[in-house]
């Protein structure tokens, strides 16, 4: 069954600092990804997505992520962090099948240090 | 339409009625999810439609949830004999197809007391 995993429940990050948040998903066949953000009283929106192709993609407000087949993994990453950044970051996986349904995880909350 | 819709945006119920929530996904789009977000917890899959197939209902927790969607368009998730702890919001999203990324509305806030 598909399953999408973010062992990180909280991170704490000081403005400016770099940021990687953590996606593992469990699957046999090819997925697809992506990472949608969730402001505080705002609802889900999308980040950025990867399909096939080039495993580094690159997303809105300076996020980019990076596929590894290797490690299941499709982590977040963003060189230098913003207030405005502080949110609920959720990564999500569908297969590539005709009844594939889009599964997320459980989400990391972000917070930023002044 | 421009987006996903969903009303009531708010819902209080009294514990044992029923509810109805209604979802307006986007135009043209085949495919439409619902979700279910407790507070502070991520999002959990309730059931997907897809064109003309058999809905994926291996989410709904227990068979006081269903939903239905006509025409393949706008949907009604229904939850029967409420619960306390059926209090969350609601997410409907929808999709082109496959291997498409969901668009979410804003939700319906279900608060059963």
């Amino acid at each position: 069954a598909q399953s999408v995993t973010q062992p990180d429940i909280h991170i704490t990050v000081s403005e400016g600092a770099s940021l990687e948040l953590r996606c593992n998903y469990s699957y046999g066949a090819t997925p697809y990804l992506f990472w949608y953000v969730q402001s505080p009283g705002q609802g889900l929106q999308l980040l950025l997505k990867y399909f096939s192709g080039d495993t580094l993609v690159q997303g809105i407000k300076g996020f980019e992520a990076e596929f590894k087949r290797s490690q299941s993994s499709f982590n977040l990453r963003k060189p230098s962090v913003h207030w405005s950044d502080a949110a609920e970051y959720f990564c999500a996986v569908g297969l590539y099948s005709s009844a594939s349904k889009i599964i997320f995880g459980s989400g990391t909350r972000l917070s930023i240090r002044p | 339409g421009a987006g996903v819709s969903q009303s009531p945006s708010n819902k209080v119920t009294e514990k044992g009625k029923d509810v109805e929530l209604r979802c307006d996904p986007i135009s043209g789009h085949t495919a439409l999810y619902w979700y279910r977000q407790s507070l502070g917890q991520g999002l959990e899959f309730l059931i997907y439609f897809q064109g003309n197939s058999a809905p994926d209902k291996s989410g709904l927790p227990s068979d006081r949830f269903s939903a239905e969607r006509t025409g393949g368009s706008v949907s009604t998730l229904t939850i029967q004999r409420t619960q306390q702890e059926d209090s969350a919001v609601y997410l409907c999203a929808s999709s082109l197809g496959t291997v498409s990324e969901a668009f979410f509305g804003q939700g319906t806030r279900l608060t059963v007391v």
